[in-house]
């Protein structure tokens, strides 16, 4: 139990479908993030908020949309995705300090697989 | 621009042994570094970390070293157990900015 809990673990969508992905941290940061990982790549971030502002987009496509109600939850909304959209995505939490290097703890993952 | 590398995909050692794991970076102006361990169908679990004040830091089976001079990071598990077996990932941030994580390597440690 890392306090960053993720929904679903699993997902399999089509092309056209629409889907969400769902974060939710117990650990009372203030910063929450999105990453990918594809197979035998570095983990890229893809989406930065910090007191539930958006503070990155690292050029991420359209068709990924997140969304920070609070600063304790996170989604990643899904929009015709392609298959090479297919990854782990991770979500992860930090307690951000200025001047200081912070730790980011992470959930178990969604599997998304766009067919 | 990949400003983590892990140069090593695999790394296989005997139980009991060693297990050094290595991490080069090019940015100088990282201060802040980790270890991420990371087991199959679970997110990356945070190990162990080092400021860039130090050149070493240790947690029971598991010690980091630091060469700042080098761009060199390092993971030592010793002794190695079988269930030290997973995809290691070396991380490294400047101040609040991104974390940059390598590529990982996956360390077996065979009984």
């Amino acid at each position: 139990e890392t306090g960053v809990t993720q929904t679903p673990r699993h997902l399999v969508m089509g092309m056209t479908n629409k889907k969400s992905l769902k974060c939710e941290q117990h650990l009372g940061h203030n910063a929450m993030y999105w990453y990918k990982q594809s197979a035998k790549k570095p983990l890229e971030l893809m989406f930065v908020y910090s007191l539930e502002e958006r503070v990155e987009n690292n050029s991420v496509p359209s068709r990924f949309s997140p969304e920070c109600p609070n600063s304790s939850h996170l989604f990643l909304h899904l929009h015709t995705l392609q298959p090479e959209d297919s990854a782990l995505y991770l979500c992860a939490s930090s307690q951000q300090r200025q001047g200081n290097g912070n730790t980011i703890y992470f959930g178990e993952g969604s599997w998304l697989t766009v067919v | 621009d990949q400003q983590v590398k892990q140069n090593s995909p695999s790394l296989s050692v005997q139980e009991g042994r060693i297990s050094i794991l290595n991490c080069d970076y090019t940015n100088s102006m990282f201060d802040y570094f980790l270890w991420y361990k990371k087991y199959p169908a679970e997110g990356p679990t945070f190990l162990i970390s080092i400021s860039s004040i130090k050149d070493k830091n240790e947690d029971g089976r598991f010690t980091v070293f630091l060469n700042k001079s080098a761009k060199h990071l390092s993971l030592h598990i010793v002794p190695s157990q079988p269930g030290d077996s997973a995809v290691y990932f070396c991380a490294a941030s400047e101040g609040d900015n991104d974390m940059r994580f390598g590529a990982g390597t996956r360390l077996t440690v065979k009984p």
